[in-house]
């Protein structure tokens, strides 16, 4: 099982920024996702979660309307878009497997993370 | 929302030490849905038990979890090396949150 975080970088304040996650190794078609992010020296913060084909999707309050989980099964592949970004948003993003195909968790799988940073 | 409440913040222990680390929820927690992760610097977190006392694959049986409603546990057997690091609680199902973490470093 690999998942690889790619799109992360440097954005300033009220622009977009779309992230990646590649996964192989397993059935990606047949999970369901998750991201979370994790502020520097801070806690874990789940954001998004999307079912195995993608039908039920949910997000934290604070990023609902801003970001935006889909995902490619065709091309296992989950994304993470970024709208109006914040400052507060600068954070390491984190995909990350659920154990079952409808997102409930617990996350058995996770990428090596993607630093997104929003800076002027 | 569930909120989970870890302590100590930080444990100093020596190894073959056994460790206690604790998770206190804000409510009682249903089916017992509470997981375990560690996160050593600059990695993602691995999950280590989930259910609140199932081993995930490959985690060592010095792992232990339990605990029901409101008050979980994660011990550590006999502490090596390897096992420094974070350790985060999640409570999963309804709702999907993260307590603060508990740093456990060497004394």
């Amino acid at each position: 099982v690999q998942l690889v975080e790619s799109g992360g970088g440097v954005a300033q304040p009220g622009t977009s920024l779309t992230l990646s996650c590649a996964a192989s190794g397993f059935t990606f078609r047949s999970f369901a996702f998750h991201w979370v992010r994790q502020a520097p020296g801070k806690g874990l913060e789940w954001l998004a979660v999307i079912s195995y084909d993608g039908g039920e999707k949910n997000y934290r309050d604070s990023v609902r309307g801003r970001f935006t989980i889909s995902r490619d099964n065709s091309e296992n592949t989950l994304y993470l878009q970024m709208n109006t970004l914040r400052p507060e948003d600068t954070a390491m993003y984190f995909c990350a497997r659920d154990f079952r195909a409808y997102g409930v968790g617990p996350f058995d799988y996770w990428g090596q993370g993607i630093l997104v940073t929003v800076s002027s | 929302e569930i909120v989970l409440t870890q302590s100590p913040g930080t444990l100093s222990l020596s190894p073959g030490e056994r460790a206690t680390l604790s998770c206190r929820a804000s409510q009682s927690v249903s089916s017992n849905f509470l997981a375990w992760y560690q996160q050593k610097p600059g990695q993602a977190p691995r999950l280590l038990i989930y259910g609140a006392s199932f081993r995930a694959t490959g985690i060592p049986d010095r792992f232990s979890g339990s605990g029901s409603g409101t008050d979980f546990t994660l011990t550590i057997g006999r502490l090596e090396p390897e096992d420094f690091a974070v350790y985060h609680c999640q409570h999963y199902g309804t709702s999907l949150t993260f307590g603060q973490g508990t740093r456990l470093e060497i004394q």
